[in-house]
């Protein structure tokens, strides 16, 4: 069966740090990934997706950056991070279905605080 | 443009009593619909999914859903919540060979004893 997995689980750091956010989907070959990013009492925002290695879609234009080194791993970054860049961000991942759609399954997240 | 709208941001329940969580999509041609959970601090579930066939779907934890096309909707039904059924629920859909998601606001269930 598949799984997700991100790490870390929680993380603060302060504004103008780096950051580096991690998932790993287990269990399939060249999933879709997703990162969501979702604030405090709010829906979800889809930041970026990835078809394949080093293929990626931003949605939003912002200082956050993903990367697709391996085919199950996706990175989120920034090399300096901002007080609304606050959030839980969430890792997603889905089967490449022929002629359609494959359902969109979520990792456990990452919490993040900017002080 | 294409969207999901869940009308009501909080709902609250009596345990043991009936639930509908209510969903409208504005597609120009029926999507794929889902509903997610997501309890406090943790990912999203996925409930359930309609793609074709039966209108009426059946989900995990005694959840079901009922697509109407001339209602455009995918409202979410359970005939008797529990406490553990508090938390935050999600439309979504997706478009024929699109990529992406697009979800609802959510809806925040709470359950009182």
């Amino acid at each position: 069966s598949q799984t997700i997995h991100q790490w870390p689980a929680t993380l603060v750091q302060p504004v103008g740090s780096p950051l580096s956010l991690e998932c790993t989907v287990e269990g399939t070959s060249n999933p879709n990934l997703y990162w969501y990013r979702q604030a405090a009492g709010r829906g979800l925002q889809l930041l970026f997706y990835s078809v394949g290695i080093g293929q990626i879609s931003s949605e939003v234009p912002q200082n956050l950056s993903a990367s697709r080194p391996q085919d199950r791993q996706f990175i989120l970054s920034s090399k300096k991070l901002l007080l609304s860049d606050s959030g839980f961000y969430l890792c997603a991942w889905s089967e490449v279905a022929s002629g359609g759609y494959g359902t969109q399954y979520f990792g456990p997240g990452t919490r993040l605080l900017v002080l | 443009a294409q969207s999901v709208t869940q009308p009501d941001i909080h709902i609250t329940v009596s345990e043991g009593a009936s639930l509908e969580l209510r969903c409208n999509y504005s597609y120009g041609a029926t999507p794929y619909l889902f509903w997610y959970v997501q309890s406090p601090g943790q990912g999203l579930q996925l409930l359930l999914k309609y793609f074709s066939g039966d209108t009426l779907v059946q989900g995990i934890k005694g959840f079901e859903a009922e697509f109407k096309r001339s209602q455009s909707s995918f409202n979410l039904r359970k005939p008797s919540v529990h406490w553990s059924d508090a938390a935050e629920y999600f439309c979504a859909a997706h478009g024929w060979g699109a990529q992406k998601l697009v979800f609802g606001q959510g809806t925040r269930l709470t359950i009182n004893p």
